[in-house]
């Protein structure tokens, strides 16, 4: 069975600019959970797809969005993007949502802002 | 403010020591995940600890939950270079499945 991907791998942008960053899950998983990893401030949970609908959401501000396909795929999206955006952002499925589901997480996309 | 404490944040060991990392946090948790991340990769679960006190075993490695359920620890025996990595301590404190991570311990094994 295929793990979770991300596309794409690594972004270079500048600031200002926006970008969408997408996730496949693994198959016959519906939750979809999107995390950012930056050196001082550790992994931080963004938000939670379930079926199409945000569950969760994390301490971020309204330029960080995402969304959930009928295929469970996922993308988020970041605008006006800043350089404190620049950041490993992890996506991980899980077979349904809510706690005790184990997660498995992508590769993730490394995204630099200049 | 960080929900939950990891301890210590940097570890260098030759290989073959024994070493032991922790996880701390005033509030009371369900349940704990431990991950171990490894570079250009996301990370990876190593083990869920669920009931107070309770002791998991994965080979070299040993994770106790605290009888509070407030605290973890890892323990890995005789460490190799394939333990090298970023070790993770997660939970769930509001039960909705949104995690909360550890600013994680970074382990390197000297060979």
């Amino acid at each position: 069975k295929a793990g979770v991907t991300q596309t794409p791998r690594y972004l270079i942008k500048t600031r200002g600019q926006q970008v969408t960053l997408s996730c496949s899950p693994i198959s016959g998983h519906r939750s979809v959970s999107w995390y950012q990893q930056t050196p001082g401030q550790g992994l931080q949970f963004l938000f939670e797809y379930f079926s199409e609908t945000q569950r969760n959401k994390g301490n971020f501000p309204g330029r960080f969005s995402g969304r959930q396909f009928s295929n469970s795929r996922s993308e988020m999206n970041v605008s006006t993007l800043e350089l404190g955006d620049s950041a490993l952002y992890l996506c991980a499925s899980s077979l349904t949502a809510g706690p005790y589901n184990e997660q498995f997480f992508g590769p993730g996309t490394r995204l630099t802002v200049l | 403010t960080q929900l939950l404490e990891q301890s210590p944040q940097f570890l260098s060991i030759q290989e073959g020591e024994n070493l032991t990392v922790y996880c701390n946090s005033s509030s009371v948790f369900s349940s704990l995940q431990w991950y171990r991340q490894e570079p250009g990769e996301g990370p990876v679960l190593l083990v869920t600890v669920v009931t107070g006190g309770e002791v998991k075993k994965l080979k070299r490695l040993t994770f106790q939950f605290g009888d509070a359920r407030k605290d973890s620890s890892l323990h890995i025996t005789a460490a190799q270079p394939g333990d090298t990595g970023l070790y993770l301590c997660a939970g769930d404190p509001s039960n909705t499945g949104k995690l909360i991570f550890g600013q994680g311990t970074t382990l390197q094994v000297k060979p």
